[in-house]
């Protein structure tokens, strides 16, 4: 199955604690991207890739971080300087054919705090 | 930065009607994007129309764009209970090193 993965479904921390979520993806794409998602709200962008060993801020990435070592991996940190970060997590990934970009979704993971 | 912003942000019918929802948005784009998300669920790409485009159809959606008013319309025909999601539409700059940019979405139910 080709496809892009997130995991956990469901992830707890507690207080001070920086969590890891996991993104990864099949479809050789070289871009990859990270969203946050409120509930009735739009995505708002953390992170994002376009090239292994390389990425930029989005819109919201404070209390965040981030690492491209592989094309198929981007998994985001969320550390305890992000103060609510209770949230549903979207991860995509993209390719551009004639100048066209389109976005591929995984599941999300659904962070709570303790 | 939040370009694109549907409306409305909620939206009920019945099925069999046809369901049209509207996105603005603020500077050139390259082209315009609708998806829609389950409840609970990452998003999927539904279409895609370029900027020199004014009309796009992909089985019961219809997709319009008037770049002179930066705005773009997506109809659905005959609506199915299985409609039901948020839909939110992305702009797509083209301009290196950019991302695309979502609205906050309209949430579609669809009563049977």
């Amino acid at each position: 199955d080709g496809g892009i993965t997130q995991s956990p479904k469901y992830l707890f921390r507690k207080e001070g604690q920086n969590v890891t979520l996991s993104c990864e993806q099949n479809l050789n794409h070289d871009a990859m991207y990270w969203y946050r998602q409120d509930p009735g709200q739009g995505l708002r962008l953390i992170y994002y890739s376009q090239i292994v060993n390389d990425f930029q801020k989005g819109d919201i990435a404070e209390g965040y971080s981030v690492s491209r070592e592989k094309k198929e991996s981007f998994p985001l940190t969320v550390t305890s300087a992000q103060k609510n970060p209770t949230a549903f997590y979207l991860c995509a990934s993209s390719y551009r054919d004639r100048g066209q970009e389109t976005q591929y979704f995984g599941p999300g993971t659904r962070l709570l705090v303790l | 930065s939040q370009q694109g912003e549907e409306d409305p942000q909620a939206l009920s019918i019945q099925e069999g009607e046809n369901a049209t929802m509207n996105c603005s948005y603020k500077t050139s784009i390259n082209n315009l994007q609708w998806y829609r998300q389950n409840s609970g669920r990452g998003l999927v790409h539904l279409i895609l129309i370029r900027s020199n485009e004014r009309e796009k159809h992909s089985g019961r959606l219809r997709v319009t764009l008037d770049t002179s008013k930066k705005s773009s319309s997506l109809l659905i025909t005959a609506s199915r209970a299985a409609d039901t999601a948020s839909y939110f539409c992305a702009t797509d700059a083209n301009q290196a090193g950019t991302a695309l940019i979502f609205g906050k979405g309209t949430t579609l139910s669809v009563s049977s």
